[in-house]
């Protein structure tokens, strides 16, 4: 079967940096994506990985290993905005979008 | 920027009702898809739509569902008979192209689907 695997809550504080992991276990790979998602809201593209290593968006940046079904979202300068859930999604051989379960971000003054 | 619009944004109907969630996709794109989130859980992919007619659909996607391009803007998903447990938020999403390998899908802003 395919699966990803997410923490389901995170805490943080303001101001400083927080990484979310994110594993996965799906039948074939094209590409892994990141989205944020706030309450009652739709899901917003935040990055993409399809190959091994970092990439970095201002604040945000994601990396990716392929060999081990492994990708993490780092936010730096957490800002209040930022309490919200992130979205792991892999896209599959199918080129279907697998997607995990969220974390949700809590950000503390 | 250019977006993908839902309507309603919110839809109250009897259980074993007909319903149909409509969809604006981004105009230049090509690819369009529809999942489903209940509350407190997971995306959930239901279909995708190509050339007119259905590229993949998931387990969920019964003989209950159907979708459609009535013309050459809207997207629609008609639920055919609701049950209880077809309440969740139903979000579209478009894209480019399905094998552009970074092209992310762009979410309409979702229709909550409640069933009484």
């Amino acid at each position: 079967g395919q699966n990803i695997d997410q923490p389901t809550e995170m805490t943080a504080t303001e101001g400083a940096i927080v990484q979310i992991n994110c594993t996965y276990q799906t039948s074939g790979f094209n590409g892994l994506f990141w989205y944020q998602q706030h309450a009652g809201e739709a899901p917003t593209f935040l990055s993409y990985n399809v190959l091994d290593g970092l990439e970095e968006k201002g604040r945000f940046s994601s990396f990716l290993s392929r060999s081990k079904g492994y990708s993490y979202l780092l936010l730096k300068e957490l800002q209040m905005k930022d309490s919200a859930s992130y979205l792991c999604a892999v896209r599959d051989s199918n080129y279907q979008l697998i997607w995990g379960a969220g974390t949700k971000l809590i950000i503390k003054p | 920027e250019p977006e993908v619009t839902q309507t309603p944004s919110h839809q109250v109907t009897q259980m074993g009702q007909e319903v149909i969630l409509r969809c604006v996709p981004i105009s230049n794109h090509l690819y369009f898809y529809w999942y489903r989130q209940i509350l407190g859980q997971k995306v959930e992919f239901l279909v995708s739509f190509y050339n007119n007619e259905i590229s993949e659909k998931s387990e969920i996607f019964d003989d209950q569902f159907s979708v459609e391009r009535p013309d050459g803007s809207n997207f629609t998903l008609k639920i055919r008979s609701t049950k209880l447990e077809d309440s969740a938020m139903y979000f579209c999403a478009s894209t480019t192209g399905r094998y552009e390998s970074n092209q992310p899908q762009h979410f309409g802003d979702g229709t909550r689907l409640s069933i009484l």
